[in-house]
């Protein structure tokens, strides 16, 4: 079955700990996106991908960072100055256009820092 | 930067009533998308609307664009327990990047 991994699905750190977020797709799609989630609220996006070895900042990149090597795989490294990273992570992906079936989300990692 | 709205916040509602949650947007659109998150879950893309004053339906979701491009409505006729879960529309003006509104959170009153 094509679908997009995130693992894992909690995870928890210290204060002042790097943390890096795994996201893997076989669907594949061209563009993958992060968005943080809190609680009661919608979903703000962090850095999205159109493509392998290109990435954007998306509204709310201070303390994130990404990287695209490979088509499948997009991983999100929460850096020690994120002022507040426990949140819920979600990865999704679409085609290139990107809108005529949407995009679809992983299962999320919940965060917490401790 | 673009801004959607949506509103009500929160929507109760009695098992077998209709009901409405709505989309607005600071900016004239290209397309809008809705999706449903299910408690604990993670959202799940339902449609899309492009063309000014579409109307698409799937079941018992109806979902509008307005003519101007810059809202959309989503109608639920006879909710039932299954509809539960926070409905999120995600308006798109250029390329990729989606703005997602803050959702409305349904419980269904049995």
């Amino acid at each position: 079955d094509g679908g997009i991994t995130q693992s894992p699905k909690y995870l928890f750190r210290k204060e002042g700990q790097n943390v890096t977020l795994s996201c893997e797709q076989n669907l594949n799609h061209d563009a993958m996106y992060w968005y943080r989630q809190d609680p009661g609220q919608g979903l703000r996006l962090i850095y999205y991908s159109q493509i392998v070895n290109d990435f954007q900042k998306g509204d709310i990149a201070e303390g994130y960072s990404v990287s695209r090597e490979k088509k499948e795989s997009f991983p999100l490294t929460v850096t020690s100055a994120q002022k507040n990273p426990t949140a819920f992570y979600l990865c999704a992906s679409s085609t290139r256009s990107g809108v005529d079936r949407g995009q679809f989300f992983g299962p999320g990692t919940r965060l917490t820092v401790l | 930067g673009q801004q959607v709205m949506q509103i009500p916040q929160y929507q109760h509602v009695q098992e077998g009533e209709d009901f409405t949650t709505y989309c607005n947007s600071s900016t004239t659109l290209s397309n809008i998308q809705w999706y449903k998150q299910r408690p604990g879950g993670h959202p799940v893309f339902l449609i899309q609307l492009v063309k000014s004053g579409e109307v698409k339906k799937q079941k018992r979701l109806t979902f509008q664009f307005g003519e101007a491009k810059k809202n959309s409505s989503l109608h639920i006729t006879a909710t039932q327990t299954t509809d539960v879960g926070t409905y999120f529309c995600a308006a798109q003006a250029a390329g990729n990047k989606l703005t997602f509104g803050g959702g409305t959170r349904v419980l269904v009153k049995p």
